[in-house]
């Protein structure tokens, strides 16, 4: 079975500030690690994934994670925070395929709030 | 470009009511996922499919159903909704098992 655990449901920075959210994971075969943002009202977008490539991975808006086996974490990232990074982000988890069709185990999400 | 729609995008029912959400995606993607979101539990899967007249349970299946006929399509019903099933529902799509699902903007349901 596979899990996320997303460290703080709410993190607050002040714009400019470096962005961190956490996240760990487990999974007993190799993960496909994503990202997601949800803006009030509205969907999940995608911010980035990992798919076994590079271990540093780059998405939009000036976010990145870094994958470490080791530490079994997902960490997301981002220089200098922006008033429009406000959301709530999610965290998830895929086997990649097989028998479960890729089907995503989600974290419980991390409120960001940036003050200006 | 649709991509993926859902609909209604709010829906306000009674207690023993069946209800039907729709989910329409113009992609041809083969899988369709049903999750619902609710405060301190993320996104939880319901149903999954993996191409038409393929379903199967995800984690929290009970009280719903699923269909498949045409690819483009994967409407959820709750057969009879109770208010445990108020709740924020999200239908998403992918071209293939591991590939980025893409979701539809939600549909906020609340059972009264």
């Amino acid at each position: 079975a596979q899990s996320v655990t997303q460290l703080g449901s709410h993190v607050s920075v002040s714009e400019g500030a470096l962005v961190l959210l956490r996240c760990n994971y487990s999974s007993s075969v190799p993960p496909y690690l994503f990202w997601y943002v949800q803006y009030p009202n509205q969907g999940l977008q995608l911010l980035l994934k990992y798919t076994s490539a590079a271990t540093l991975v780059k998405g939009i808006n000036g976010f990145e994670a870094e994958f470490k086996k080791s530490e079994t974490s997902f960490h997301l990232t981002k220089p200098s925070a922006h008033m429009s990074d406000a959301a709530e982000y999610f965290c998830a988890v895929s086997d990649g395929g097989g028998t479960s069709y890729g089907k995503l185990t989600f974290g419980q999400g991390t409120i960001l709030t940036v003050h200006p | 470009d649709a991509g993926i729609t859902q609909s209604p995008r709010y829906k306000i029912t009674e207690t023993g009511r069946q209800v039907t959400l729709m989910c329409h995606q113009t992609w041809s993607h083969s899988y369709m996922f049903w999750y619902r979101q609710d405060l301190g539990h993320g996104l939880r899967l319901i149903y999954y499919s993996a191409a038409a007249d393929i379903t199967d349970k995800g984690e929290v299946p009970d009280g719903y159903v699923v269909s498949r006929s045409k690819t483009e399509n994967f409407p959820l019903t709750l057969e009879s909704a109770t208010r445990s099933q108020t709740s924020v529902y999200f239908c998403a799509s992918s071209e293939q098992a591991g590939k980025t699902q893409y979701f539809g903007p939600g549909t906020r349901l609340l059972v009264l």
